[in-house]
């Protein structure tokens, strides 16, 4: 069981906007604005997408935003294309003793 | 361009030790950090721990505390992990990455080297 939850999986047509929760505790996400996002596609190695919460590395499309409000931070991918399919994971630095904490990750289909 | 390039696939018998290595280039390797992430098969991300390059300083994840060790070697920017007592359950891929932000978000990744645990 992960320390983060997010949602299965998610779904969307190409051109609308999606949104992934990613729900920790004040430990963690409540905590810090630390949280991050990393797109995975099968068989590769993840893919920084978001830092900080909401800052966007660069070469990254502006279509890729972040934010957070209490214990959970949110992934909104809008204009969706079919390159977006992939797995999209969050990250949480958790203090001195935990560390870092993930979600177990949502499978973002484009329809 | 930043590169980290990870050793090949190991097939290990349980109870064995692996240690992977991660070769970097194209940044000062002593300015960041190395973390180490494994991934199960079918499974989600796992941290396991971090290494200054700088000064060598470590963090562990608990569950793995006793049975990894994170080394680096700035003579030839490379970054090492080893694990001892290996059970079925550590199959996975393991990948290198580094801590940009100095407090676990990772701008580059390795290629990942898979280990295989199997009797």
């Amino acid at each position: 069981q992960s320390a983060l939850t997010q949602p299965a999986s998610v779904s969307g047509s190409p051109g609308q906007s999606i949104t992934i929760s990613c729900t920790g505790t004040s430990s963690d996400v409540g905590s810090y604005n630390l949280v991050s996002w990393y797109q995975q596609h099968p068989g590769k190695a993840p893919k920084l997408m978001i830092y900080e919460v909401s800052k966007r590395p660069s070469g990254v499309s502006n279509r890729f935003s972040g934010s957070k409000s209490g214990n959970t931070a949110s992934l909104t991918i809008s204009g969706l294309q079919a390159e977006d399919e992939a797995d999209y994971y969050c990250c949480s630095y958790a203090g001195s003793s935990t560390h870092v904490v993930f979600g177990g990750g949502t499978k973002l289909t484009v329809l | 361009q930043v590169q980290l390039v990870q050793s090949g696939a190991e097939v290990k018998k349980p109870g064995a030790s692996v240690k992977v290595s991660c070769k970097a280039s194209g940044y000062t390797f002593t300015s960041y950090g190395i973390s180490w992430v494994r991934q199960a098969p079918g499974q989600g991300l796992e941290w396991m721990g971090w290494i200054s390059a700088y000064n060598g300083n470590t963090n562990y994840a608990q569950k793995l505390q006793g049975r990894v060790t994170m080394t680096t070697d700035t003579s030839t920017s490379t970054a090492y992990m080893e694990l001892r007592s290996l059970r079925s359950d550590d199959t996975a891929v393991y990948y290198c990455a580094r801590d940009f932000t100095m407090v676990q978000e990772w701008d580059y990744w390795g290629q990942g080297t898979l280990v295989t645990v199997s009797s």
